[in-house]
């Protein structure tokens, strides 16, 4: 199975700053890597799909970057909205695996 | 607007065999442009993918599983069930279906989920 190690597992910011979480693979994925957005109690949102393509509806101040084995997803400008799960899942090969997800919290 | 609903028992005991089933509206699972996956996640813990299928009814699972898990698509119900046996309390989690498309794909959407506990 491919390996993900997804940092930081807390981040504490504060509306209006810019935050990034990494997603790092145990081997290549090409661009086969998509970020979830979850809220408590609720199913997992999609944001971004081929590393950086942003789902329609998503914000625009969600950017997802990186290729291989090194993957971001930037928040540019937190929002209120915003503080929440995230999670990065490989689509490379099976079995798909998933990050062990960054809590967003506000400061 | 595509949904999934997830049903089943919220409670199953050790031993046991978990069963669940996916509700689609507004699309169709015979649709050959799609999979359909199950994912589950323990209480404040990550997402874990079980499998996925497709029409056809060709599945692939997570090897962690060990051949415990079984999915099955009926067509005419416009549905997807999820069997799993020989359950344990580390198999309590909330359980999700979502859609992919193609084999190899991100997941949208997503059903709300049903929590499944395990326990005598």
């Amino acid at each position: 199975a491919i390996w993900m190690t997804q940092s930081p597992s807390l981040l504490s910011a504060s509306t209006g700053d810019r935050v990034t979480i990494s997603c790092r693979m145990s081997q290549g994925i090409s661009s086969y890597l998509a970020w979830y957005q979850q809220k408590p109690g609720k199913a997992p949102e999609l944001l971004i799909y081929a590393a950086s393509t942003l789902q329609s509806g998503a914000p625009s101040r969600f950017t997802g970057s990186g290729s291989g084995t090194d993957f971001n997803l930037t928040i540019s400008s937190l929002q209120s909205e915003d503080f929440a799960t995230y999670y990065c899942q490989q689509y490379f090969r099976f079995p798909y695996t998933f990050g062990q997800g960054t809590k967003l919290e506000i400061k | 607007q595509l949904q999934l609903q997830e049903s089943g028992p919220g409670l199953v005991k050790p031993s046991e065999t978990l069963s669940l089933t996916c509700t689609v509206s507004g699309g169709s699972t015979s649709s050959s442009d799609y999979y359909w996956g199950w994912i589950r996640q323990p209480p404040g813990k990550g997402l874990e993918w079980i499998g996925s299928i497709f029409y056809s009814g060709s599945a692939y699972y997570n090897p962690s599983l060990k051949s415990r898990a079984t999915i099955s698509v009926d067509t005419s119900k416009n549905q997807v069930s999820l069997k799993l046996s020989s359950v344990t309390a580390a198999d309590t989690a909330v359980y999700h279906c979502a859609r992919h498309q193609g084999v190899y794909n991100w997941f949208d959407p997503w059903g709300q989920g049903t929590l499944v506990t395990v326990s005598s």
